[in-house]
Formats: structure tokens, sequence, C-alpha cells
């Protein structure tokens, strides 16, 4: 089965610091991988997402992320935040025949001015 | 193309009552998914169809909810005799193809139960 954990629930950065928010899954066949931001009584937003390829992935508002099949990983990373970032992060999971995505739980980012 | 939408936003309920919440999927998406999205907490897969097949209902609670994505018109979560636990955000998104894509999600309907 298929299954998606984001370690951190609430991380807090200084604005203009750098980001790294975790994602770990667990698929048995090459996974598809995505994160979404949420912003407060919004819905989902796609940022980016990882099919085949390069492993480093460019994605919208300045956010990358890099998937390390030897860690089973997908983390999303930002050089620098910006106060605007601050919103609900979750990562996903699928591929084909795989049915539904499956979603963490979420690592809510705050940024401190 | 219009993203999906989801009607209505906001859906205050008295304990009891019945609960329709729609979501017309972008233009050309025949996969639509339903979550829930607890206060504070995540987004939790409820069920997962096409066009007039349910694929996945694994996360759909056992009894009073039901959905249907029929051949013509939207997709319609139904939740009967609600009660205050079911206070909630209730997101549709929607998808061209099966997991592999992704999904892009409608703005929730707020579910209030009193």
């Amino acid at each position: 089965a298929q299954s998606v954990t984001q370690p951190d629930i609430h991380i807090t950065v200084s604005e203009g610091a750098s980001l790294e928010l975790r994602c770990n899954y667990s698929y048995g066949a090459t996974p598809y991988l995505f994160w979404y931001v949420q912003s407060p009584g919004q819905g989902l937003q796609l940022l980016l997402k990882y099919f085949s390829g390069d492993t480093l992935v460019q994605g919208i508002k300045g956010f990358e992320a890099e998937f390390k099949r030897s860690q089973s990983s997908f983390n999303l990373r930002k050089p620098s935040v910006h106060w605007s970032d601050a919103a609900e992060y979750f990562c996903a999971v699928g591929g084909t025949n795989a049915g539904k995505s499956t979603f963490g739980d979420g690592t809510t980012l705050t940024v401190k001015p | 193309n219009a993203g999906v939408m989801q009607n209505p936003r906001h859906l205050v309920r008295r304990r009891g009552q019945e609960a329709r919440l729609r979501c017309s999927p972008m233009k050309g998406h025949s996969h639509v998914y339903w979550y829930r999205q607890l206060p504070e907490e995540g987004l939790k897969f409820m069920v997962y169809l096409q066009k007039e097949n349910i694929i996945d209902e694994s996360g759909m609670p056992k009894e009073r909810f039901s959905a249907e994505f029929p051949k013509e018109g939207p997709s319609i979560l139904r939740i009967q005799q609600v009660v205050r636990g079911d206070s909630a955000a209730y997101f549709c998104a929607s998808s061209p193809g099966d997991s592999s894509y992704e999904q892009y999600f409608g703005p929730g309907t707020r579910l209030t139960v009193t």
C-alpha cells in the first residue's frame, strides 16, 4: 500500500531564511510525486510534480524539490522564504493504476518577520 | 478554462438534515476525488469516482455518506442525517486520468452543523 509521511507538523522560519520540508513515501513502483500548498480558507494549489527524468524539479513561487529514490524522499526547498509563503504544505504520491493519490498529513509553515 | 467549481461554498444544516455538496470538474476531466478536512487536521481521502462509477470508496464512512458522478451533471456528495461531527471543509478535486496526474482542487464547501 502507498503512504506518505511528513514528519514535521509545524515549522517556523524567519523571513529570508531557507526552507526544507520533508516528505517520505512508500510505493511499490515508480512513484508520481506532488507538492501542494493550501492557504487558510482556500483549496489546494499544485506547486510542483515529479514523474520521471531529472530528479530536481522546479515549481512555482521559487520552490524546488528533489526526488531521492534511495531515501524514498521528495523534500521541498526554497532558498529564501517570504512572509506570503506561510501556509500548509501537502506532499502526495500516486502512479499509474494506483487509483487515488495518497496525501501526507501536511506541514504548517509559519514565517517570522 | 474554468477551474473546479464547488457549491455551495458555505452550508449550514441542523442536526438530522441532509447536506448535498456539488462539484463540477474541470472541462475534459473524468476523474473526481472527494476529501474532508476537519478543523486543524489534514486532508482525508473519502472517495474516487469516474463517470458513473465509484472506483475507490475506502475513505467513506459506512453510514449516511454517499457519492455519485453521473454521466451528465456534477458529482454529488450526500450526507444524510448530519451530526455535529460532520462539520468540516469538503474539497473536490478532478484530474484527466488516474493518480499519475496532478489533481486540481476546488475552493471547498464549508459545512457547519448546528
